[in-house]
């Protein structure tokens, strides 16, 4: 059964600092890794890797996978307070289509 | 982008009655529609697969005959809870895949269910 870890679970920082999330993974016939964005309601797409050591940026946002580690970070720099949100990883192994996603991490950032 | 719509955004059942979500891909056709639950604190669950024009499949666990989905169009697919129980409120959301590698998968704004 593929499986999902996400760490820390929770993380508080101030508002300038620079947080990395991390994802670990366990999938047969790894397809993609994906991370979301869920603040009061639905998860909003953030990155979707595919490939081990290339590097997606959007903004302050930045993603890497390491498929021979099995693993992903996701960096925020300059976190702000509009960054507080669960950040969520997922990935879709041999069933196409099916995510499996990890517990999340809750990031809260202060002023 | 690809936009999935859902609706509604909140309702509050009494128990033994019957809740139906509805789940509309906006701008592009999705064979596949993906149904997840999420309960408080909790990540998402995937709870089946809505496949155009054939039977749902479910996740183990799952009841089939509660939860009945029915993808009748391109752009549509429903979850139906019947006979709903308070151990059913929870938060729905469907999603479906874009077909373009930058979107991944789209979700919908989800559906809050209390039952009462």
């Amino acid at each position: 059964e593929d499986k999902v870890v996400q760490s820390p679970l929770s993380l508080v920082v101030h508002e300038g600092d620079t947080v990395t999330l991390n994802c670990s993974y366990e999938v047969t016939n790894f397809r993609s890794l994906l991370w979301y964005k869920q603040e009061k309601k639905a998860p909003t797409f953030l990155f979707m890797l595919t490939s081990s050591g290339i590097e997606k940026k959007s903004g302050r946002l930045s993603s890497i996978l390491d498929k021979k580690e099995l693993f992903s970070i996701l960096n925020i720099t300059a976190t702000q307070t509009g960054d507080s949100a669960i950040y969520l990883c997922a990935v879709e192994g041999t069933s196409y289509g099916k995510l499996t996603f990890g517990q999340g991490t809750i990031l809260t950032v202060h002023p | 982008g690809a936009v999935v719509s859902q609706h509604p955004s909140w309702v509050i059942c009494k128990s033994g009655t019957s809740v139906k979500i509805e789940c509309r891909s906006l701008d592009f056709q999705a064979t596949t529609m993906f149904w997840y639950r999420q309960f408080p604190k909790q990540s998402l669950m995937l709870m089946a697969t809505s496949n155009e024009g054939s039977k749902a499949t479910y996740e183990q666990g799952v009841e089939k005959d509660k939860f009945l989905i029915n993808h009748a169009s391109l752009t549509l697919s429903t979850l139906t809870v019947t006979s709903a129980h308070p151990e059913d409120s929870s938060f729905y959301i469907c999603s479906a895949r874009t077909g373009s590698s930058n979107y991944g998968y789209t979700f919908g704004s989800g559906t809050r269910l209390t039952v009462v």
